[in-house]
């Protein structure tokens, strides 16, 4: 596609409920990237796939969180028994690879995630 | 690991120039990149340094400094539309996942 698509673009859920957000990278992107943004805070990193390689999961802030790429293309975030803290932001970024071209990394528009 | 710093906000007004500051620390280093995020929606890259010096492009300049662990996004001719976020960010030299600084909250002023 033209660039970095999510869905859903807003979700409210109950407390204890699971989630799913989904990312659709630009096409031909290797690299992809969850990251978490609360309400005028920074980028915090979750989770990087890059090609077959294991992804690195060293952001993810507990179990309940997980995320999966299926086909080196989709991926989708799953949060479990969602929490009030768990309410931001969720932005995708997909980048061609690791190399040089990979420090231009391309957003989505985010996924908004409210839990009530 | 890797961390960032940079100021939380800076003010600044109309047709002025201001310089946004970013120290890091990694443990390896496979460049220096700027964001800009407006509220409310997605950050957008800006800049990339992997070497030393300055990087222009338009009114926006990036400046980094490998033996200071430092650099910085310099904003010309500023107009009100440049208030936003700007967010540097670090590459380790395994080429892998990028890790983002704080953010500065820049507001522009008539």
């Amino acid at each position: 596609g033209a660039g970095v698509s999510q869905s859903p673009s807003n979700k409210v859920t109950e407390k204890g409920k699971d989630v799913e957000l989904r990312c659709d990278p630009i096409s031909g992107h290797t690299a992809l990237y969850w990251y978490r943004q609360s309400l005028g805070q920074g980028l915090e990193f979750l989770i990087y796939f890059q090609g077959n390689s294991a992804p690195d999961k060293s952001g993810l802030p507990s179990d309940r969180f997980s995320a999966e790429r299926t086909g080196g293309s989709v991926s989708t975030l799953t949060i479990q028994r969602t929490q009030q803290e768990d309410s931001a932001v969720y932005l995708c970024a997909s980048s061609l690879d690791s190399g040089p071209s990979g420090n231009t990394i391309y957003f989505g528009e985010g996924s908004w995630l409210t839990v009530v | 690991g890797q961390s960032l710093e940079q100021p939380s906000e800076v003010t600044a007004v109309e047709g002025a120039i201001v310089q946004i500051n970013c120290t890091y620390q990694t443990s390896g280093f496979y460049g220096l990149s700027w964001y800009q995020q407006h509220d409310g929606g997605a950050p957008t890259f800006l800049s990339y340094n992997a070497l030393d010096g300055l990087e222009e492009t338009g009114r926006f300049s990036s400046f980094l400094s490998r033996s200071d662990s430092y650099g910085y996004l310099l904003l010309q001719e500023l107009q009100m539309k440049d208030s936003a976020s700007y967010f540097c960010a670090v590459r380790d030299n395994a080429g892998n996942m990028l890790t983002f600084g704080g953010g500065t909250r820049l507001m522009v002023k008539p």
